[in-house]
């Protein structure tokens, strides 16, 4: 089962907004609303901040949303904070032997 | 509160055996699918396998089929992982995590996982 793809790093500075996207296939992102994002900061276990493409858990800042279209998914960060340099992941469900995949990743970088 | 505690890393000889525990608290653990994921230094995150909450239905990555065993015991709030026929690409660190999902005409589809452990850390090497 192949990856999904997300740019390997973006940046923004404080107070901006950025966009990272996750592209699937019809098979995963393209075809169910099961898509997820993960933050990780160096170090550190991974933590969900989206669920079923926009659905924040509880404790996440509202400044974290989600969305698709087609076989891309999205994680908008709006009001760029220090705090928010980190490694983010999406993952999907798919519809293969293999029922999860993840991205490869996107480093962002607070300037 | 919601924890997931993982032990069981160390270093091993290629062809060498690890097992890897993960002790759940703060929930009913025997409600929930539970996950095994691994990142290796410096990439990214790879899921390897998850059970469902009876135990009765598990997947794998291709890479571990054959050579990984995911299980757990609900009388020790506790998953395991089974490593065999370790190889240097197996070099990571583990994380155990809680799986939610649907049920949608009888068939169960992951949409996140909402707790991680802190991790543990297998390397493989001579």
């Amino acid at each position: 089962q192949s990856a999904l793809t997300q740019p390997a790093s973006v940046s923004g500075s404080p107070g901006q907004s950025i966009t990272i996207s996750c592209s699937g296939t019809s098979s995963d992102v393209g075809d169910y609303n099961y898509v997820s994002w993960y933050q990780q900061h160096p170090g550190k276990a991974p933590k969900l901040m989206i669920y079923e493409v926009s659905n924040r858990p509880s404790g996440v800042s509202n400044r974290f949303s989600g969305s698709k279209s087609g076989n891309t998914a999205s994680l908008t960060i709006s009001g760029l904070q220090a705090e928010d340099e980190a490694d983010y992941y999406c993952s999907s469900y798919t519809r293969s032997s293999t029922p999860v995949v993840f991205g490869g990743g996107t480093k962002l970088t607070v300037l | 509160q919601v924890q997931l505690v993982e032990s069981g890393g160390g270093l091993v000889k290629p062809g060498g055996s690890l097992r890897l525990s993960c002790a759940a608290s703060g929930f009913t653990f025997s409600d929930y699918y539970m996950s095994w994921i691994r990142q290796a230094p410096g990439r990214g995150l790879e899921w390897v396998s998850y059970i469902s909450s009876s135990g009765s239905t598990i997947y794998y990555t291709d890479s571990v089929k054959g050579r990984f065993t995911i299980s757990r015991d609900s009388a020790k709030n506790s998953l395991y992982l089974q490593m065999n026929s370790l190889r240097a690409e197996d070099t990571a660190v583990y994380y155990c995590a809680r799986v939610r999902g649907t049920v949608t005409n009888h068939y169960y589809y992951y949409y996140a996982m909402d707790v991680w452990g802190q991790g543990t850390t297998v390397t493989v090497s001579s």
